[in-house]
């Protein structure tokens, strides 16, 4: 079974924090790991992927995430947050080339000013 | 590029009506896919076109929905006899070469069945 876990539903920080926001996965077979970002009422956004190559990738708006296969985790990572990053997070995976996607439950990040 | 665009934005409906939503996908793109995000569910996929053909309708319920691609420019979704279960935000996405390894999305159609 392919499963896509973000164990926390909320996250609260401070604007010009640092945040973490954690994913692991258990999947079979090549992966692509995604990061989507939901905006209130508005559709999902990609934010960056990883299939091969630099475990560290770099996004949109300062975001990162770092893969790791031992730890089967993608988490995702910004060095200082805006309130603008306020929103829900989707961590995802697919196989290469597939048309399946499995998501996570996103986790819901509040930026304080 | 104006994005993938899905109409209306809400829609409500009454309980046993028919709701049909759009999905605009972006020109070029290959591949259009339909979900249906609540609270409780999340993310669930309904199906996937590609190249306007239908590959993949396993998360539709078979009864009353059906999705259609009639041409490269327009998706429809639509709901018979809407059940107060089926209200939810229908995302509709897009994607240049096929895969779900890079989708687009729209802003959804909030459907509200009372």
């Amino acid at each position: 079974t392919q499963t896509v876990s973000q164990s926390d539903a909320h996250v609260t920080v401070f604007e010009g924090d640092s945040v973490e926001l954690r994913c692991n996965y258990s999947y079979g077979g090549s992966i692509y790991l995604s990061w989507y970002i939901q905006h209130h009422g508005r559709g999902l956004q990609f934010l960056l992927k990883y299939y091969s190559g630099n475990p560290v990738v770099q996004g949109v708006n300062g975001f990162e995430a770092e893969f790791s296969k031992s730890d089967s985790s993608f988490h995702l990572r910004k060095a200082s947050v805006h309130w603008s990053d306020s929103a829900v997070y989707f961590c995802a995976a697919s196989s290469r080339g597939g048309y399946k996607v499995v998501f996570g439950s996103g986790t819901r990040l509040l930026v304080s000013p | 590029n104006a994005g993938v665009i899905q109409t209306p934005r809400h829609k409500v409906t009454g309980k046993g009506q028919e709701a049909t939503l759009w999905c605009e996908p972006i020109s070029g793109h290959s591949a259009v896919f339909w979900y249906r995000q609540t609270i409780v569910q999340g993310l669930e996929f309904l199906t996937y076109f590609r190249n306007q053909a239908p590959i993949d309708d396993s998360g539709m319920p078979k009864e009353r929905f059906s999705a259609q691609m009639p041409n490269q420019s327009h998706s429809t979704l639509k709901i018979q006899s809407t059940q107060p279960q089926d209200s939810a935000v229908y995302l509709c996405a897009s994607s240049s070469d096929g895969s779900a390894e890079t989708l687009y999305f729209g802003s959804g159609t909030r459907l509200t069945v009372l």
